[in-house]
């Protein structure tokens, strides 16, 4: 079975650019999640879809940060303008429905901000 | 709301010692909760979970976990470590969303490194 993709694997931007990524979920899996990992810390949900509709949005900050799930499989997390501290991987996870205890993680997509 | 501590941030040890990695959670219901490790580069590897039943939860690679409600723990046992362990873990507990689905929340994670 085919686990999540996520690409890039790594960017470098300078700050104020805008950047996106991309996340291919298990196929049947109808939720999927973005997380954000700074250094040093643990992950960090910071949107979560079931099918195309937004379940959870509450620690995206909406300002900056969008995230798009059209047909209910891929997705993109888009950055515009990025700030130094958006620095982090930025992991791609999706689960069955309502069963985020069986999510699965992609590698991950590394920003830096210059 | 739901936390994650893992007072560890780094620990060094043998390879062939055994070892317990802390985890403390804070849930206001019976939590799910879960162990992940994951590589330099990697994506997060699922260790071992718990949702109900038996408070010892065997994973992967002879690891275990206990759950212990009266202590808010769920801290992770390696019986021998081997130099292929060497990465960092962590602890989650999760919870479901109003909306649906569920929420996990990590810890901050906890460095192994295993000198030989």
């Amino acid at each position: 079975e085919a686990g999540v993709a996520q690409s890039p694997r790594y960017k470098i931007i300078e700050k104020r650019q805008s950047v996106a990524f991309w996340c291919n979920p298990i196929s049947g899996h109808a939720t999927l999640y973005w997380y954000q990992q700074i250094l040093g810390q643990g992950p960090k949900l910071l949107i979560q879809f079931q099918n195309n509709g937004v379940v959870d949005d509450s620690q995206l900050p909406k300002d900056r940060f969008s995230a798009e799930r059209l047909k209910g499989v891929d997705s993109t997390l888009k950055i515009q303008p990025a700030k130094l501290e958006d620095s982090a991987v930025y992991l791609c996870a999706s689960s069955p429905l309502d069963r985020g205890e069986l999510a699965f993680f992609g590698q991950g997509t590394r920003l830096t901000v210059v | 709301a739901q936390s994650v501590t893992q007072p560890d941030i780094h620990i060094t040890v043998s390879e062939g010692a055994s070892l317990e990695l802390r985890c403390n959670y804070s849930y206001g219901a019976t939590p799910y909760l879960f162990w992940y490790v994951q590589s330099p580069g990697q994506g997060l590897q699922l260790l071992l979970k718990y949702f109900s039943g038996d408070t010892l939860v065997q994973g992967i690679k002879g690891f275990e976990a206990e759950f212990k409600r009266s202590q808010s723990s769920f801290n992770l046992r390696i019986p021998s470590v081997h130099w292929s362990d060497a990465a960092e873990y962590f602890c989650a507990v999760g919870g479901m969303l109003t909306g649906g689905g569920n929420k996990l929340t990590f810890g901050t994670g906890t460095q192994l490194k295993v000198e030989l």
